[in-house]
């Protein structure tokens, strides 16, 4: 599998749920990012959490990341219509020549039903 | 704070023409990165630069592909005689530094007929 996998690749509830995303990747990173996109849009930055963090809070979204299993999950908390797009994880491996260079899971498609 | 513009939004091009894609970064962003999202398909990085220098182009495609990112002005990705296989969104991401959050323009759209 790929680095920076997410799963499931779809996920479809009903507004006011939770939506748990996870993201598993091979290599050693420096941080992981999460991000948003809408159908034929560019991709909104979500929140980035770095190696030596375990939990980050955003509004609604929490994230954890545990480096030992080498994965991630994102949580949307109380999700609405508005919330339906695909996540992706990107991973920013640790110092070295490929520093800087995110590398993208396929991502998450989320509906949220009204 | 303008985020990241690229522009064009849209490009259509003919088999064997150039294309220009144009890329402004976030005001005190230093650092340029350009992906492409095949259709179908998640982000690929192609490559990342610094003012008059190209970092890692490990992800370019060894002809054909260039990029610039001169001491005044946009960075540039430049496509020359294109194939229909070029046919993509191509982004382009700045931050302050490296290994800091990448934010990303809303894309140009290639289309190659």
């Amino acid at each position: 599998s790929q680095q920076g996998e997410e799963d499931p690749q779809a996920l479809s509830i009903q507004e006011g749920e939770n939506a748990t995303m996870n993201c598993s990747y091979k290599t050693s990173i420096n941080n992981l990012q999460w991000y948003r996109q809408n159908s034929g849009r560019g991709l909104v930055h979500l929140i980035l959490i770095r190696s030596n963090e375990r939990e980050k809070h955003s509004g609604r979204l929490r994230v954890t990341l545990d480096t030992s299993k080498k994965s991630s999950s994102l949580l949307i908390t109380a999700s609405r219509a508005a919330d339906t797009a695909s996540y992706f994880c990107a991973t920013d491996p640790r110092r070295g020549t490929s520093y800087g260079k995110l590398t993208f899971g396929q991502g998450t498609i989320l509906t949220v039903h009204p | 704070n303008a985020g990241v513009m690229q522009n064009p939004r849209h490009l259509v091009r003919r088999r064997g023409q150039e294309a220009r894609l144009r890329c402004s970064p976030m005001k005190g962003h230093s650092h340029v990165y350009w992906y492409r999202q095949l259709p179908e398909e998640g982000l690929k990085f192609m490559v990342y630069l610094q003012k008059e220098n190209i970092i890692d182009e490990s992800g370019m495609p060894k002809e054909r592909f260039s990029a610039e990112f001169p001491k005044e002005g946009p960075s540039i990705l430049r496509i020359q005689q294109v194939v229909r296989g070029d046919s993509a969104a191509y982004f382009c991401a700045s931050s302050t530094d490296i290994g800091y959050e990448q934010y990303f323009g809303p894309g140009t759209r290639l289309t190659v007929t």
